[in-house]
């Protein structure tokens, strides 16, 4: 079993609708929860950082994350063309530890 | 914001030769980076923890004498990819979490696409 898991899509959806990305792990130690953004042959580009349990938001971009359950959300609200990407989810426990990664959805949104 | 620069961005290379990507923090101090590896339509894969002034740590599996880690300068980081082949033809990135708070962010650079002919 992967420490993170996440639905690799792809994931079309039409234009202003709200998109949900989800992901699971299995460790519960981490404590810090992050979604990148990356388009194609570029680096990841940071979204949403929450440490702990809750929800953040950030204009059209809302995070959730659920420790009882082991689960975290990124909604997208009012999705754009510009938008279509691959949305990672990354997360790791306390200090510079590393970074673990979910597979990455891809994501779609067609005028 | 902070910055993390990575160079070149693109690279193609015969094979058995040598090739150095760079990656520096632009304006901010990193004590440790972190270099990634991503096959198309995968995810990052970590290659090894890259520490200032020390031995970079590596992943499970990693050829540590064929990825060469020299983190030679708090805003430094250089990837030497030794005796290159096809099969490391790769999209390699490089991070650094922002010093001095543990909730840190990390920051990549732009990525290096390496192609070995």
């Amino acid at each position: 079993q992967k420490e993170v898991e996440q639905d690799p899509g792809p994931l079309s959806v039409p234009e202003g609708a709200i998109v949900s990305l989800n992901c699971t792990y299995s460790n519960s130690a981490f404590q810090y929860f992050m979604w990148y953004r990356q388009y194609s042959r570029k680096g990841p580009e940071l979204l949403m950082y929450t440490y702990s349990s809750g929800n953040k938001e950030d204009g059209r971009f809302t995070a959730q994350v659920d420790k009882s359950s082991k689960y975290i959300s990124l909604f997208i609200r009012d999705s754009q063309p510009s938008d279509s990407a691959t949305y990672l989810c990354a997360m790791r426990s306390g200090g510079y530890n590393k970074l673990i990664f979910g597979a990455g959805t891809r994501l779609a949104v067609h005028p | 914001g902070a910055v993390v620069s990575q160079h070149p961005s693109r690279v193609i290379c015969k094979s058995g030769t040598s090739v150095k990507i760079e990656c520096r923090s632009l304006d901010f101090q990193a004590t440790t980076m972190f270099w990634y590896r991503q096959f198309p339509k995968q995810s990052l894969m970590l290659m090894a923890t890259s520490n200032e002034g020390s031995k970079a740590t590596y992943e499970q599996g990693v050829e540590k004498d064929k990825f060469l880690i020299n983190h030679a300068s708090l805003t430094l980081s250089t990837l030497t990819v030794t005796s290159a082949h096809p099969e490391d033809s790769s999209f390699y990135i490089c991070s650094a979490p922002m010093g001095g708070r543990e909730d840190t962010e990390a920051f990549f650079g732009q990525g290096t696409r390496l192609t070995v002919v």
